[in-house]
């Protein structure tokens, strides 16, 4: 079975609204990362936290991380057509293997 | 700077054929994996390689092969395909640390 579990499968919003995704994972890992994928497109990396982080920010991107809970949460603040998108998350669950979740498609209607 | 470069783009087996993927980055990255994705679903680790020389399973390594020729290219070999493995390929190389993983664009394979 896969380490991450993204929540939700599916997000429609509205251009403007936040759009809060989240991950579960469940083995300890030394720091979570989020992805994006346009349709049939390779992954592009959207930011990093580490274990020993609670809470990180680049540009429109808010992550937090709760390592007691083995969850984070990707926060996409005014949201435009263009983050259109599947979203990941990935862990580094063991030396060197980096295990993908199973995305959140995210529908932003204009 | 290309960062990973996957071939070919687009390829249609039928059942039994095989065939190798092929993988090269020039980030002078160590680690490089193979990945597969199927329709609406995420990403799963099929094989991966540390470094130059060493290779190892990951989630779904049944019915294929890896090599890690140098420490530029990586390829994974399909000895007989199976419908089951139709799939999009994706290639992958993180950076020093496991930071920052640089995708190929993707192989679409379909196996009839």
């Amino acid at each position: 079975s896969q380490q991450g579990e993204e929540d939700p499968q599916a997000l429609s919003i509205q251009e403007g609204e936040n759009a809060t995704m989240n991950c579960s994972y469940k083995t300890s890992i030394n720091n979570l990362q989020w992805y994006r994928q346009n349709s049939g497109r390779g992954l592009v990396h959207l930011i990093l936290i580490r274990s020993n982080e609670r809470e990180k920010h680049s540009g429109r991107l808010r992550v937090t991380l709760d390592t007691s809970k083995k969850s984070s949460s990707l926060l996409i603040t005014a949201s435009r057509a263009a983050d259109t998108a599947s979203y990941f998350c990935a862990t580094d669950a063991s030396s060197y293997k980096l295990i993908f979740g199973s995305g959140t498609r995210l529908l932003v209607r204009p | 700077n290309a960062g990973v470069t996957q071939t070919p783009k687009f390829q249609v087996l039928k059942t039994g054929q095989s065939m190798t993927l092929q993988c090269a980055q020039d980030m002078n990255h160590n680690s490089m994996y193979w990945y597969r994705q199927d329709p609406g679903m995420g990403l799963r680790l099929i094989y991966y390689s540390a470094s130059e020389g060493t290779t190892d399973k990951g989630e779904v390594p049944n019915g294929y092969n890896v090599s890690r020729l140098n420490k530029r290219e990586f390829s994974l070999r399909l000895e007989s395909a199976a419908p089951s493995q139709t799939s999009v390929y994706f290639c992958a190389s993180p950076g020093q640390g496991y930071t920052e993983a640089f995708f190929g664009q993707g192989t679409r394979l379909t196996v009839v």
